[in-house]
């Protein structure tokens, strides 16, 4: 089966870094993407890695360590704005004609306050 | 603008009365996908079409039908509701892209189903 584990809640205040978990168990991996979703909109994308390492992008940063099939991401300079869900999921088939191409972990809500 | 369009965005019904759920996109998108989202656990997809008149089942297809027959419209169908459909449903589409490469899914805004 999948699964990944990620913190149901997290608080922080305004101006702090927060890193928000994400484990994996999953029948195939090919990469970690990290999507956005305030309340009552619709999930947006925000970044993904296939390889080990940090993908920066501006105050938010991916991480990937496929040895311990854990990831994270980080949102620094935190502003109000970001209070949202934050959900990972892996691609689970390296092709592109694939169908289920993602499996979602159950969602991260951060709490900013100021 | 690009978008990804699902109506109704919101719905009370009643069980066994047959409802459409519709999910248009503007960008030529080759993959559509729809998904429900319930608490604690994250998005599960119901079915999802590689192309026109190409479509399979998700994790969790049981009570709901899709079509595909025009690559811009993704319609979820539940002929018979029941309660344990009430739930927010998000359609999403995305380019396929090169070969390795990671595209981003778009999604539309969501419907709120209730069934009573």
């Amino acid at each position: 089966g999948q699964s990944l584990e990620q913190p149901s809640e997290v608080t922080a205040v305004e101006g702090a870094i927060v890193q928000i978990n994400c484990t994996y168990q999953t029948s195939g991996f090919y990469g970690l993407s990290w999507y956005q979703q305030h309340d009552g909109g619709a999930p947006t994308f925000l970044s993904y890695n296939a390889l080990d390492g940090l993908e920066e992008t501006g105050r938010f940063s991916s991480f990937l360590s496929r040895s311990d099939s854990y990831g994270y991401l980080l949102l620094q300079e935190l502003q109000m704005k970001d209070s949202a869900s934050y959900f990972c999921a892996v691609r689970t088939s390296p092709y592109n004609n694939a169908g289920n191409m993602l499996t979602f972990g159950g969602g991260t809500r951060l709490m900013v306050k100021p | 603008e690009a978008q990804v369009t699902q109506n109704p965005r919101y719905l009370i019904t009643v069980t066994g009365k047959k409802l459409t759920v519709t999910c248009s996109q503007n960008m030529n998108h080759e993959y559509m996908s729809w998904y429900r989202q319930d608490p604690g656990l994250g998005l599960r997809q119901i079915y999802y079409s590689m192309n026109v008149e190409v479509t399979d089942k998700g994790d969790v297809p049981e009570g709901y039908k899709v079509s595909r027959k025009e690559k811009r419209n993704f319609p979820l169908i539940l002929e018979s509701p029941s309660p344990n459909q009430t739930s927010l449903y998000f359609c999403a589409s995305k380019r396929q892209g090169p070969e390795g490469s990671n595209q981003p899914q778009h999604f539309g805004d969501g419907t709120r189903l209730s069934i009573l």
